[in-house]
């Protein structure tokens, strides 16, 4: 059974970065398209970029095109998403999603990471 | 890309079936058999409960249904029970490799 477990919350001041981890379980990694997914307090969910881990390649919302950038280390079967230049309207829980079982969809999903921006 | 429109809210009495519909463009729902519906329970991660329009995971209840036509997707659930009480979201293939959500529906069993 695959599992996804994000890194803890974050605290951040405007304009700063913050970079959010999410570990796979089991030896597979390399064959998951790992997306994020972000949710602000009381908001909609909202799609922000994916990437294949097995050959890197990465694809972002335009929406956050130039602010993000999602990365992997399939050594540490571990998924990366750094948003920069932060806002207040950053303040969000970050999922990170991986189809596992079925097609273009998401049947997998880390228990969230909440990121703070606050001054 | 916009996100995809569905009701604020549905209401529903035990036992009844209650519609949720997502309407979106034919850039995403419209081109593509690749509708996704998840549900949501306060402080929790998003579950899937259809994908590929109509199909159903392992594990999820039959009582939870999906069909689309046009630019519009839907997701019925009869036999309405007390745990379907949540937020629901659609989510669409959207072509290029991006997908876009919907704005969400809470559903209140009554």
């Amino acid at each position: 059974q695959v599992q996804l477990v994000q890194s803890g919350a974050e605290v951040k001041k405007p304009g700063a970065s913050v970079k959010v981890s999410c570990k796979a379980s089991g030896n597979t990694f390399s064959s998951y398209a790992i997306h994020w997914v972000r949710q602000a307090p009381g908001q909609r969910l909202e799609w922000m970029g994916w990437i294949n881990a097995g050959n890197g390649n990465t694809k972002y919302s335009q929406k956050f095109q130039g602010r993000v950038t999602i990365t992997r280390d399939t050594s540490a079967s571990t998924a990366y998403l750094e948003l920069s230049s932060l806002r207040s309207d950053d303040t969000a829980v970050y999922y990170c999603a991986a189809m596992i079982a079925v097609v273009e969809a998401f049947d997998m999903w880390g228990q969230g990471t909440m990121a703070t921006v606050s001054s | 890309q916009s996100a995809l429109t569905q009701p604020a809210s549905v209401s529903g009495s035990p036992g009844q079936s209650i519609t949720i519909s997502c309407t979106g463009t034919s850039n995403d729902v419209g081109s593509y058999n690749l509708v996704s519906w998840y549900q949501q329970h306060p402080g929790k991660a998003p579950k899937l409960m259809i994908y590929e329009v109509s199909k159903r995971p392992s594990g999820v209840s039959n009582r939870f249904s999906g069909s689309k036509s046009g630019n519009t997707a839907s997701l019925t659930i009869s036999g309405l029970q007390a745990e379907d009480e949540a937020d629901y979201y659609c989510c669409s293939y959207a072509g290029s490799n991006t997908f876009v959500f919907g704005t969400g529906t809470k559903v209140t069993v009554l």
